[in-house]
C-alpha cells in the first residue's frame, strides 16, 4: 500500500535554532501534501498545502516565513520550523494525497517537536 | 461556524458492545467526502472509512460502518463488537468539493475528536 515516510519521529531542539521536517512518499508520486499541526488531545489544524514545484498555500493565520515548506519533487516535501520557541513545540504531521482518488490520503507517522 | 463538529469529548463502551461516535458536518458544497480515522496513542493516522456525498448506500468497512444521514448532515460512526485495541482518539473529517486544479483543493477539515476507551 501507499506510505508515507516522515523523519525525524521526534526532535528536541533549543529555542532560537530551526527544525527540518521530511516527508517523502515511498512508492508513489504526491501531487499534493498536506502539513497540520496537533496540541494534545486536540484536533489537526491544516497549517498549509504544497504542489509540487509551486508556492504552499498557508492558511490564515499560519506565519510563512516561520514555517518554510518546500516541494521540491513529487516524492519529498519538508516543514522547516525557523526559529524554533517553546510555543512551537507540537505534534506535526503530513498527508500525501494521491493523485485524484477521491480518498486518496496518506499520513505520516507524525513529528514531535519539543523546543526548549 | 464549526465545518465538522464531534460533541462527545470522550465516550466509553464495553468490550464487545457497539459504540456510535457522532458527527456532524456544514457544507454547502453539492460534492465532498466524509472520512474518519483512528489515531492511537503513537499519534499515527489510520483510515478507517469513507463516505462520498453521492454515494446512496452506507459505507462499510468491516467492524466499521458510516451512518450517513444527508439530510441531517451527520456521519456517524458505528463500531461492532468493540475490542480493547479500538481504545483511540477518532476523528471524523471532510474534503469538500470535487478534487481539482488549483493549490488548496483536496484539504481535510477534521472535527475535535472523540476518545474512545473500550472497557474489558
Amino acid at each position: 500500500g501507499a506510505v508515507v515516510s516522515q523523519h525525524p519521529s521526534w526532535v528536541i531542539c533549543k529555542s532560537g535554532t530551526s527544525v527540518k521536517i521530511e516527508c517523502r512518499s515511498l512508492d508513489f508520486q504526491a501531487t499534493t501534501m498536506f502539513w497540520y499541526r496537533q496540541f494534545p488531545k486536540q484536533s489537526l489544524m491544516l497549517m498549509a498545502t504544497s504542489n509540487e514545484g509551486s508556492k504552499a498555500t498557508y492558511e490564515q493565520g499560519v506565519e510563512k516565513d516561520k514555517f518554510l515548506i518546500n516541494h521540491a519533487s513529487l516524492t519529498l516535501s519538508t516543514l522547516t520550523v525557523t526559529s524554533a520557541h517553546p510555543e512551537d513545540s507540537s505534534f506535526y504531521i503530513c498527508s500525501a494525497l494521491r493523485g485524484r482518488h477521491n480518498h486518496g490520503y496518506t499520513f505520516g507517522s507524525g513529528t514531535r517537536l519539543t523546543v526548549v | 461556524a464549526q465545518k465538522i463538529t464531534q460533541t462527545q469529548p470522550g465516550m466509553f463502551v464495553q468490550e464487545k458492545e457497539a459504540v456510535t461516535l457522532d458527527c456532524t458536518y456544514d457544507t454547502s458544497d453539492q460534492s465532498y467526502g466524509l472520512f474518519w480515522y483512528k489515531q492511537p496513542s503513537s499519534g499515527e493516522m489510520i483510515f478507517l472509512i469513507y463516505q462520498g456525498s453521492y454515494d446512496e448506500q452506507n459505507a462499510t468497512e468491516g467492524r466499521y460502518s458510516l451512518n450517513f444521514q444527508k439530510a441531517r448532515k451527520s456521519a456517524n460512526l458505528v463500531i461492532s463488537a468493540s475490542q480493547l485495541g479500538d481504545s483511540a482518539m477518532y476523528f471524523c473529517a471532510m474534503r469538500e468539493g470535487q478534487l481539482a486544479g488549483g493549490t488548496s483543493y483536496g484539504k481535510l477539515t477534521f472535527g475535535q475528536g472523540t476518545i474512545l476507551t473500550v472497557h474489558p
